[in-house]
């Protein structure tokens, strides 16, 4: 089993509708995650974090973390054609010095 | 402040080759990370450090080497260049320990290396 598992995509979404991105984990302790985006050919670049479950928001973007299921989710409203990029879900392990990234999801928001 | 800056950009090596890649980060952070990633996939953990003379392996170390003189560069060294070893390179820093301070990691812009 993967330690972190993202589905692929690619995922397409007509602009304006909300993009659901989603993520296992398979360490049970693991205490931090993390949503990165990476455009094509750049670096990724963190645009959410959450340690609690529940929801966390941040303008368009909101963080759902389930623990008892090991899942976080990324919702991002009022998707743009600029939100087109590979959202990678990133899970610190219960020894905390290394971060498992899941090996991303496609998203492609249509104009 | 540059952040994490990695040099080259790029650079073609033939089987065999040694090289260096470069990392230096201006943020005083303790923590720095070394990625691999091959088209399609995440992020593998290469080597990471702690702090100044420390460093530990991360996922995929086989075939690197690592060194922490100082709090801002951390070099990558591949020895025997090998073409498994083509991939996109990143270096990463954070402050602090995650779960202590919820550290986030700053990417530098990355090198692609390719090995014929």
């Amino acid at each position: 089993q993967k330690e972190v598992e993202q589905n692929s995509g690619p995922l397409s979404v007509p602009e304006g509708a909300i993009a659901s991105l989603n993520c296992t984990y398979s360490d049970r302790v693991s205490q931090s995650f993390f949503w990165y985006r990476q455009y094509s050919g750049k670096s990724p670049e963190l645009i959410m974090s959450i340690y609690s479950n529940g929801d966390k928001e941040d303008g368009r973007f909101t963080a759902q973390l389930n623990k008892a299921s090991q899942y976080v989710s990324l919702l991002i409203r009022d998707s743009q054609p600029s939100d087109s990029a590979t959202y990678l879900c990133a899970v610190n392990t219960s020894g905390g010095f290394k971060t498992i990234f899941g090996a991303g999801t496609r998203l492609f928001v249509k104009a | 402040n540059a952040g994490v800056t990695q040099t080259p950009k790029f650079r073609i090596l033939k089987i065999g080759q040694s090289m260096t890649l470069q990392c230096t980060q201006d943020m005083n952070h303790n923590y720095m990370y070394w990625y691999r990633q091959d088209p399609g996939m995440g992020l593998k953990l290469i080597y990471y450090s702690v702090g100044a003379g420390i460093t530990d392996k991360g996922e995929v170390p086989n075939g690197y080497n690592v060194s922490r003189s100082t709090t801002e560069d951390f070099p990558l060294r591949l020895e025997l260049a090998a073409p498994s070893q083509t991939s996109v390179y990143f270096c990463a820093s954070s402050y602090s320990r995650t779960g202590a301070l919820r550290d986030t990691q700053y990417f530098g812009p990355g090198t692609r290396l390719t090995v014929l």
